[in-house]
């Protein structure tokens, strides 16, 4: 089977650094994206790791460590508008295709 | 830009009733999919395609089918609705590219009385 564990609620306040952790066991894994949804919108992506490292995107980073089947989205200079929920997401199984995480729900205060 | 688009966006009728939720994209996307999200909850992967004429079932049991006969046209049907199948559905396509990116539809919330 698939799981995918990363914490439901994550708080913290503008301008800080916050990261979220995800952990997966999968079959055929090819690699591990992450998404924000806003309340009420649809998933946008953030960010893809096919191999380990670090990829920066502006304020946003993501890490992948394949033989530790974790990951992490580092986010820096938190905003309000970064008030979210973080979902990540696992490519695998034989014709490829994505499965998502339970999400972590991000809330940042002044 | 994703180009990307479902309808209804909303859609509340009564129990029994056959409905179909439409979605198209304009990018050539060879892989489509249809997830299932409950509000705050995650999202449920309910079918695939991975081209014209190739559709899966996904990982959460679902009473809908879906067809491929076009490669910009995946739509979602549900024979006779239930008010257990009132939820937000979701569309998205990838390039299979190995970009890791999914583009989504708005969505299309479902309400079933």
């Amino acid at each position: 089977g698939q799981s995918l564990e990363q914490p439901s609620e994550v708080t913290a306040v503008e301008g800080a650094i916050v990261q979220i952790n995800c952990t997966y066991q999968t079959s055929g894994f090819y690699g591990l994206s992450w998404y924000q949804q806003h309340d009420g919108g649809a998933p946008t992506f953030l960010s893809y790791n096919a191999l380990d490292g670090l990829e920066e995107t502006g304020r946003f980073s993501s890490f992948l460590s394949r033989s530790d089947s974790y990951g992490y989205l580092l986010l820096q200079e938190l905003q309000m508008k970064d008030s979210a929920s973080y979902f990540c997401a696992v490519f695998s199984g034989g014709y490829n295709k994505l499965i998502f995480g339970a999400g972590t729900r991000l809330a940042v205060h002044p | 830009e994703a180009d990307i688009y479902q309808t209804p966006r909303y859609l509340v009728i009564g129990t029994g009733k056959k409905i179909t939720l439409e979605c198209s994209q304009t990018m050539g996307h060879d892989k489509m999919y249809w997830y299932q999200q409950d509000p705050g909850m995650e999202l449920h992967l309910i079918h695939y395609s991975y081209g014209v004429n190739s559709t899966e079932k996904g990982d959460l049991s679902s009473e809908s089918t879906v067809s491929r006969i076009r490669t910009e046209h995946f739509p979602l049907t549900l024979e006779s609705a239930r008010p257990s199948h009132t939820s937000q559905y979701l569309c998205a396509s990838e390039t299979g590219l190995g970009t890791g990116e999914l583009f989504f539809g708005e969505g299309s919330r479902l309400t079933v009385l």
